[in-house]
């Protein structure tokens, strides 16, 4: 059972674009959506996260919206900068179930 | 100061080995885990200790054994190392089920 689908697997965008992840869940119980950035070589870290009371959070040029209603969200990255070229996983937490992440999405923003 | 280190960042071994990675937090959290990323990026956790006790235990096959002497600290044991083991492993610790915390990653080749 596929617990988590994000999407698109892979995304380019121009320096300066707008850069969109979706991730969809099932599960009803999570209760925090975080995304996560990986560099190569690096181990993934936290960026963004939210809990389900509010629909949107922003940190500088890094926004999640969240539909609970459709059980999704999304991680809008503005002005996108080619230093953001990474890979990102959403990781929705909830219960003690083991922690599904997301498929990854590479993301190349060319300068 | 590292947050969670891992011992050896790269592994190089033959099919049929033994090998163990190490892994320690001093971020004072109460949960570790273990995740494997493939060659595809795709991250999947394997184990999750909460004070020392085994709490998440996936599809991992008896060859791979986590050990935690402490709270700080879960290892990784792997008997009969397999072609298909060759993998980036990851340590990661968090308080409680939140933010996850990862180390750089430990790459393991087996030929």
């Amino acid at each position: 059972q596929q617990q988590v689908k994000q999407s698109p697997q892979s995304l380019i965008v121009q320096k300066g674009g707008i850069s969109i992840i979706n991730c969809a869940y099932e599960n009803t119980a999570f209760d925090y959506f975080p995304w996560y950035q990986q560099f190569p070589g690096k181990g993934p870290a936290l960026l963004i996260a939210i809990r389900p009371d509010v629909s949107e959070k922003k940190e500088g040029r890094f926004t999640i919206s969240f539909n609970k209603s459709a059980k999704q969200f999304s991680l809008h990255i503005m002005d996108s900068q080619p230093g953001d070229s990474a890979t990102y996983f959403c990781a929705p937490l909830g219960g003690r179930r083991a922690l599904p992440f997301g498929s990854g999405t590479r993301l190349q923003v060319q300068p | 100061d590292t947050a969670v280190s891992q011992t050896p960042k790269y592994l190089v071994t033959q099919m049929g080995n033994d090998k163990s990675i190490k892994c320690e937090q001093n971020l004072g959290h109460d949960t570790m885990y273990w995740y494997k990323q493939d060659s595809k990026k795709f991250l999947k956790i394997m184990f999750s200790y909460n004070n020392k006790e085994l709490i998440i235990n996936e599809t991992v096959p008896n060859r791979f054994s986590p050990k935690s002497p402490d709270k700080a600290h879960l290892n990784l044991h792997i008997n009969s190392l397999e072609l298909g083991d060759s993998a980036v492993y990851f340590c990661a610790s968090s308080r409680g089920a939140g933010e996850l915390f990862f180390g750089e990653g430990s790459r393991l080749t087996v030929l």
